[in-house]
């Protein structure tokens, strides 16, 4: 079986401020993808990353960033400066070669950067 | 490209009341899948489908049909609507069979059932 683990619920940070989203996955595969997806106000899906098993190399673009550790079962997203657009429900997602259908979603955390 | 185009973007339906979602895609991906995401709960599978003619059940198909006629077309259907169907539904597609293929999404239906 596999898992996401999103333990943080709502966020609340002060625009330009830093923010970590914790990410907390569990696979018994050795082959697996790890998602971000980012849903603002509007309700849309919006991709952010893919990264594979065997990457763990951090990602930087632009604000964001990603740090996987597979030691910790981690994959944690970073907004450095932080802003209003930033606001969203942010979704952290795994699938595993163990089924091509089925990827898990966390329940997500919500982010609001208060002007 | 239009991308994923899901319609209509809001309904309200009675409890029993039947209705199709529908779900089309134009980049020609092979897979196609229909969520539901609830408060708390996440984006839950409903069905999918990996192919014109190929469908088979999510985590929660209960109470959900679908088909899959065409590559592009993935409606969701709802016999009987009941108020625990009350949800934002997703449809996505992607390119591959493998899962670590990027998933896109529709706009989402938002339905109330009461």
């Amino acid at each position: 079986a596999q898992k996401v683990t999103q333990a943080q619920t709502e966020i609340s940070v002060v625009e330009k401020e830093d923010v970590t989203l914790d990410c907390v996955y569990e696979t018994r595969d050795t082959t697996y993808y790890l998602f971000w997806y980012k849903q603002p106000p509007s309700g849309e899906l919006v991709f952010l990353i893919r990264r594979n098993s065997f990457d763990e190399q951090n990602e930087i673009s632009g604000r964001y960033s990603w740090n996987f550790q597979k030691s910790t079962s981690s994959f944690n997203f970073t907004i450095t400066a932080s802003q209003v657009v930033d606001s969203a429900v942010y979704f952290c997602a795994l699938w595993n070669s163990g089924g091509y259908q089925k990827v898990t979603f966390g329940t997500g955390t919500k982010l609001q950067v208060i002007p | 490209n239009a991308g994923v185009t899901q319609t209509p973007k809001f309904q309200v339906l009675k409890t029993g009341q039947s209705m199709t979602l529908q779900c089309a895609q134009d980049m020609n991906h092979e897979y196609m899948s229909w969520y539901r995401q609830d408060p708390g709960m996440g984006l839950r599978l409903i069905h999918y489908s990996v192919g014109a003619g190929i469908t088979d059940q999510g985590e929660v198909p209960n109470g959900y049909n679908v088909s899959r006629s065409t590559t592009e077309d993935f409606p969701l259907r709802l016999l009987s609507a009941a108020p625990s169907q009350t949800s934002v539904y997703f449809c996505a597609s992607r390119t591959g069979l493998a899962g670590a293929e990027t998933q896109y999404f529709g706009p989402g239906t938002r339905l109330l059932v009461l």
